[in-house]
């Protein structure tokens, strides 16, 4: 099993849908968990951070489930600038130093 | 406040040359990070650092050398390149410490081609 690991897709939705990605770890005493967005032939940018159960900022909501092991990306009334590849992050190691970045999950809005 | 800068922005290398990536934060950042990305491979950990003069092997360390004599630099060095190689080169800063966020601010990428 992949140490992080997600469905690359790509997810073609139309705009205004409501869209949401999965991410399963192995590692059970990662703490902390992130999404990046990264647009095309980009540097990756921090979306959200979930240290908790789970994270909400406006249209987007992240949620963990630590018994299953895997973090969750819902993504609300899609807009055309939501297309991106989505990174699920974890830190892992002593202090975190190291992360891990899953593959990815592209998504595409269209109007 | 520039953030994470990266030089250069593209090269084009031939079998057996060497050369330097040049990474400069900013922020005043304790850890600093080089990933490589390849399609459908995500990005892998090459090389990291926690402090200045220090440095430590990431997942694929292999083929490159790192070195961190300044806070607000760190270099990567390639001194035989070969195609294997050939990639997007990312560096990334986090603030660590006690108390830090684990957010990693990246760099704008160098392209790398080995032919």
């Amino acid at each position: 099993r992949k140490e992080v690991e997600q469905d690359p897709g790509p997810f073609n939705v139309p705009e205004g849908a409501t869209v949401a990605f999965n991410c399963t770890y192995s590692n059970s005493a990662s703490q902390s968990f992130f999404w990046y967005r990264q647009d095309c032939r980009k540097e990756p940018k921090l979306l959200m951070s979930v240290y908790s159960s789970g994270n909400e900022d406006g249209r987007f909501t992240a949620q963990l489930n630590r018994a299953s092991q895997y973090i969750s990306l819902l993504i609300r009334d899609s807009k055309l600038s939501d297309s991106a590849t989505y990174l699920c992050v974890v830190p892992y190691g002593t202090g975190g130093f190291k992360t891990i970045f899953g593959a990815g999950t592209r998504l595409f809005v269209k109007a | 406040n520039a953030g994470v800068t990266q030089t250069p922005k593209f090269r084009v290398l031939k079998t057996g040359q060497s050369m330097t990536l040049l990474c400069a934060q900013d922020m005043n950042h304790e850890y600093m990070y080089w990933y490589r990305q390849d399609p459908g491979m995500g990005l892998r950990l090459i090389h990291y650092s926690v402090g200045e003069g220090t440095t430590a092997k990431g997942e694929v360390p292999d083929g490159y050398n790192v070195s961190r004599l300044k806070k607000q630099n760190f270099l990567l060095g390639l001194e035989s390149a070969a195609p294997s190689q050939t990639s997007v080169y990312f560096c990334a800063s986090r603030k660590g410490g006690t108390g830090g966020g684990y957010e990693q601010y990246f760099g704008p990428g160098t392209r790398l081609t080995v032919t």
